[in-house]
Parts: structure tokens; sequence; C-alpha cells
């Protein structure tokens, strides 16, 4: 059984450009979990999602970021018009059902923006 | 709203020696508690977690962790570093609703002297 994997591992873009972050869960899990680390930082929430619905997404900037779980294929987040700022890791999370205790961790997709 | 304190962004220990890495939570709800590890350039990995049952967790890698209401903290100890242990820790609360995202600490860096 796979873990959770993302995609790209390292994505570069350029200030302006978009960036698209995927997240395949674990086989039988229908919650993701999107947080971001950036340097010197823990990691913080982004948005909660399971399939074709979005829970939460009180961590979420209100510009420029969506997020998206559809009932096939990853969950992805995207990111419109990046800025220097946004360079930081993106963290995905998955779970079987409604409890975070038994969520499983991506190894993440390290965003730089030049 | 919740939230962690680790104190001490960065411990050094000798190998052999005991590890101890302070977590302190805030939280108005019966909080689920939780430590990951992160090695370098990786994701992270659940040490332990403490949910409501006994209030001394043991976890992988020898690590246990020790949940005191009155005191409000959850410190994460490991009685003989070994240089494998070097990495980066983080100390995690969430309601025990079940369904609330994972609140983060910003992260201690242990390293380990030969």
């Amino acid at each position: 059984n796979a873990g959770v994997m993302q995609n790209p591992r390292h994505l570069v873009r350029r200030r302006g450009q978009e960036a698209r972050l995927r997240c395949s869960p674990m086989k039988g899990h229908s919650h993701v979990y999107w947080y971001r680390q950036l340097p010197e930082e823990g990691l913080k929430f982004m948005v909660y999602l399971q399939k074709e619905n979005i829970i939460d997404e009180s961590g979420m900037p209100k510009e420029r970021f969506s997020a998206e779980f559809p009932k096939e294929g990853p969950s992805i987040l995207r990111i419109q018009q990046v800025v220097r700022g946004d360079s930081a890791a993106y963290f995905c999370a998955s779970s079987p059902r409604t409890s975070n205790t038994e969520a499983f961790f991506g190894q993440g997709t390290r965003l730089t923006v030049v | 709203a919740q939230s962690v304190t680790q104190l001490g962004s960065h411990v050094s220990v000798s190998e052999g020696a005991l590890v101890l890495l302070r977590c302190n939570y805030s939280s108005s709800v019966p909080p689920y508690l939780f430590w990951y590890v992160q090695y370098p350039n990786q994701g992270l990995q659940l040490l332990l977690k403490y949910t409501s049952a006994a209030t001394l967790v043991k976890g992988i890698n020898g690590f246990e962790a020790e949940f005191k209401k009155s005191e409000t903290s959850f410190h994460l100890t490991k009685p003989s570093a070994h240089m494998r242990d070097a990495a980066e820790y983080f100390c995690a609360v969430s309601e025990s609703s079940g369904n609330t995202p994972l609140v983060f600490g910003k992260g201690t860096r242990l390293s380990v002297i030969a």
C-alpha cells in the first residue's frame, strides 16, 4: 500500500506563473489536508477536503490559492500568479475518515519562486 | 483557539544522553496531542499520539511522551540519544472531535553529538 504521494517533489516557478501541486492520498483514504511550511516555521493548516467537497478552507489565503479534490484523481492545490512569499514546502496528509488521528503525510512539494 | 509552544528551537545532546523536547499546549477542549519527526527534505512521520487513553504514550524509535493536564504539557523523551535521532521534531494539537486540523508548534531541531 503506497503512502501519500505528492508531486512534484520540487517545483520552480517564476513570479507571475501558476503552480499546481498534486496529492494522491493513500488507498482507501477520502480525506485530504493541505499544510504549508515556511522556512523556520511549523506547518500551518490551509484546507481540508473530502471527495468533491471543501470542508474547511479557513487557512487558505483569500486570493490566488485554490484547492480541489475531484471524484477521480488526485487533490490539486493551485497557486496563481505566484510571488516570492509563496516559496515554501507544501504538505498533504490523508486520512480514511473524519479523524486526523490517523492522518499520514506525504513528503511534500518544495516550491521555489524566482 | 488552540496553540502549541515548543520551548527551544534547537536542542543539542551527546550520543547516549537523555533527550527531552518540551511542548506546552493551549486548548479549550480535551485535546489530542501528537509528536512528529521530520528528517531533512522529508515529510512528517508520526512518532506517537495521545488520544485520551493512557497518559504515558510510547512511540516508535524508543520515544515516549507524557500528557500532564495540570501542566498543559506533552514533553517528548528518549532515555538514550542516537545519531540517527538528529532531526526536526514537531508537537501538534487538535480537538478531540476528530475532524479538526492539526495546529503545529514551530519545531525543535535536535542535534546529537558523537
